[in-house]
């Protein structure tokens, strides 16, 4: 399996634009985790998923931040609309069961101007 | 509610030196608890973890952790620092929460290493 894969690597887009992160699991993990890492708060859990059912939203900002899973190999994080404050590091992170570690992926490093 | 601290944000060692990575968790139940390191541009990638077998765990680079119920602590040594080690360093509890389970992380210790 090739990871977690995330895309885009890096993004930037103006204040006001919509934006979308996208997180492929590895194939058979039924937990799916999206976190953000700023200087300022650290590593932050917005929201994870399990069996594609969001569980836990409680880390997630505002209105303006969604999340979905429509299937077990895809998962969308959307920022609409975006704002500077948005600017970090998202992770996107799968397990397969409880008590196992979370695999990372690469991130995606998102600078909203 | 369930939680690791670490203590200091940043620690410098000298190449060949101890490394002791310092975490203290919070927890009602005996909790699940990770060593991630990441480095510069990287996702984060598991270094070990404890989910209620052996006390003391072995992970990858040498590095290793012991579980103190004792003291609720989970601190993460390696006998010879490298220059490599150089990274951020994570200490994470999985706990229950809603019916489902998550990990929460600590705030991260940054590892210096020099010559």
């Amino acid at each position: 399996d090739a990871g977690v894969i995330q895309s885009p690597r890096h993004e930037v887009t103006e204040m006001g634009q919509e934006v979308t992160l996208r997180c492929k699991p590895i194939s058979g993990h039924d937990y799916l985790f999206w976190y953000r890492q700023t200087m300022m708060r650290g590593l932050e859990l917005l929201i994870y998923f399990n069996n594609n059912v969001p569980i836990d939203d409680s880390g997630m900002p505002e209105d303006r931040f969604s999340a979905k899973m429509p299937n077990a190999s895809f998962s969308t994080l959307k920022i609409q609309p975006s704002e500077p404050r948005d600017s970090a590091v998202y992770f996107c992170a799968s397990s397969f069961d409880w008590g196992t570690e979370a695999f990372f992926g690469q991130g995606t490093r998102l600078t909203v101007v | 509610a369930q939680s690791v601290t670490q203590l200091g944000s940043h620690v410098s060692v000298s190449e060949g030196a101890l490394v002791l990575l310092r975490c203290n968790y919070s927890s009602s139940v005996p909790p699940y608890l990770f060593w991630y390191v990441q480095y510069p541009n990287q996702g984060l990638q598991l270094l070990l973890k404890y989910t209620s077998a052996a006390t003391l765990v072995k992970g990858i680079n040498g590095f290793e952790a012991e579980f103190k119920k004792s003291e609720t602590s989970f601190h993460l040594t390696k006998p010879s620092a490298h220059m490599s080690d150089a990274a951020e360093y994570f200490c994470a509890v999985r706990h229950s929460t809603g019916g489902g389970n998550k990990l929460t992380f600590g705030t991260g210790t940054q590892l210096k290493v020099e010559l």
